[in-house]
């Protein structure tokens, strides 16, 4: 089975910041995809970025990029530019060949005025 | 974009009655749709995937007669909770992914998720 490991509980960053969430997993496929969702209070999960495991080239979306190291299974997300509207659980995700989800424990990241 | 819809967005109700809660893809269509549970302040926990046609496939623990998944077309799926008790009470979310799109790159779509609570 895959899990998948977010080892911050609660973060928190200056607003105009940068905070780099951190995400492992273990898994023994080769072809897969990871995902990040952020889960603000509404609890609406929006998604934030995505990468296929099989490109090297680190995803980009925006403020968001990820840190994608396959060998060591580390997925870390950085958000630049922090602003307060990014306060929000993070949940990592990762998704098999049988495209199944499963999520980590989270992250709450708190953006400081 | 996508668009998941789910209702109710909360429920009350009492010991020993049942719940059904309601899916739908909006304006794309789904084979499979996946329910999760989640605490407070804690992460989802996949409960099973419903397959459009076919039988929902249920996570190791989560019981099949107690969670009754029917997905009777590509829009709709519904997760009834029988003879609810107060330990039912939490957060319940589903999702659903476009069959229309490439199923390997494709995110999951989330509803806005039902809270319900067993007095």
């Amino acid at each position: 089975a895959q899990t998948v490991t977010q080892s911050q509980p609660e973060m928190s960053v200056q607003e105009a910041e940068t905070v780099t969430l951190s995400c492992t997993y273990d898994t023994s496929e080769n072809n897969y995809y990871l995902f990040w969702y952020k889960q603000p209070p509404s609890r609406q999960m929006i998604l934030v970025i995505r990468q296929e495991a099989y490109k090297q080239q680190n995803a980009t979306e925006n403020r968001f990029s990820v840190n994608f190291q396959k060998a060591a299974k580390s997925f870390s997300l950085k958000i630049s530019d922090s602003q307060l509207g990014d306060t929000a659980m993070y949940f990592c995700a990762f998704m098999n060949t049988g495209n199944q989800f499963y999520f980590g424990t989270g992250t709450s990241l708190t953006v400081i005025p | 974009g996508a668009v998941v819809s789910q209702h109710p967005s909360w429920v009350i109700c009492k010991s020993g009655t049942s719940v059904k809660i309601e899916c739908r893809s909006l304006d794309f269509q789904a084979t499979t749709m996946f329910w999760y549970r989640q605490f407070p302040k804690q992460s989802l926990m996949l409960m099973a995937t419903s397959n459009e046609g076919s039988k929902a496939t249920y996570e190791q623990g989560v019981e099949k007669d107690k969670f009754l998944i029917n997905h009777a077309s590509l829009t709709l799926s519904t997760l009834t909770v029988t003879s609810a008790h107060p330990e039912d009470s939490s957060f319940y979310i589903c999702s659903a992914r476009d069959r229309g799109t490439s199923s390997y790159n494709s995110p999951l779509h989330f509803g806005n998720g039902t809270r319900l609570t067993v007095t």
